[in-house]
């Protein structure tokens, strides 16, 4: 079974700072993806960005970025220039490949960025 | 308009009553979920339905019913439920296999 752990309870960024979240993984399997959502007070889960595990390339998407190291399984979302609207509870998940797309959670950590 | 519509969005039911959670994905997507969100606990898979058909079952309690009549309408039949059963009921869908999950508002579920 796959485990995702999130160190991070909270976290706090000043507006227009950097702000790095961790997240790890446990598995066995050698493809599969891994997700990093976004949930605003609003509650709805919104996918700020996705990784191959089979791309060595690390995504982004605007201002956000990963740092995906398959080898120490760990995959980091990293925000640029973080705006008030970036406050929300973050979650890392991972998805094996072809396994009915079962996505695992990590705990989840709330990002607040401070005006 | 977020593709993936849940209603109710707040439901508060006495543990003897019986209710229904309905979610409606407008994203011509093939594949629905059902997942729990409870406080302090990392989101949980419940269901998962490929073309209408259950493909997975994630240990969920039989009081907890889904039905897929077709691809874009979900539901979760509820009766008999236990207080612990309070949490935030989030609805997913997908293009298919290995394709990113997109998420309703969620149904805030309050047992008494």
């Amino acid at each position: 079974a796959q485990t995702v752990t999130q160190s991070q309870p909270e976290m706090s960024v000043q507006e227009a700072e950097t702000v790095t979240l961790s997240c790890t993984y446990d598995t066995s399997e050698s493809n599969y993806y891994l997700f990093w959502y976004k949930q605003p007070p609003s509650r709805q889960m919104i996918l700020v960005i996705r990784q191959e595990a089979y791309k060595q390339q690390n995504a982004t998407e605007n201002r956000f970025s990963v740092n995906f190291q398959k080898a120490a399984k760990s995959f980091s979302l990293k925000i640029s220039d973080s705006q008030l609207g970036d406050t929300a509870m973050y979650f890392c998940a991972f998805m094996k490949l072809n396994a009915g797309n079962m996505l695992t959670f990590g705990g989840g950590t709330r990002l607040m960025v401070k005006p | 308009e977020t593709g993936v519509t849940q209603t109710p969005r707040h439901l508060v039911m006495g543990m003897t009553n019986k209710k229904s959670l309905k979610c409606e994905q407008h994203l011509g997507h093939n594949a629905m979920y059902w997942y729990k969100q409870s406080a302090k606990k990392p989101l949980e898979l419940m269901f998962v339905y490929n073309f209408k058909e259950q493909t997975e079952n994630n240990s969920v309690p039989s009081r907890f019913s889904p039905e897929c009549p077709n691809s874009s309408h979900l539901f979760l039949h509820l009766h008999t439920l236990q207080p612990e059963d309070s949490a935030l009921y989030l609805c997913a869908s997908s293009q298919g296999i290995n394709q990113p999950q997109h998420f309703g508002d969620g149904t805030r579920l309050s047992i008494l």
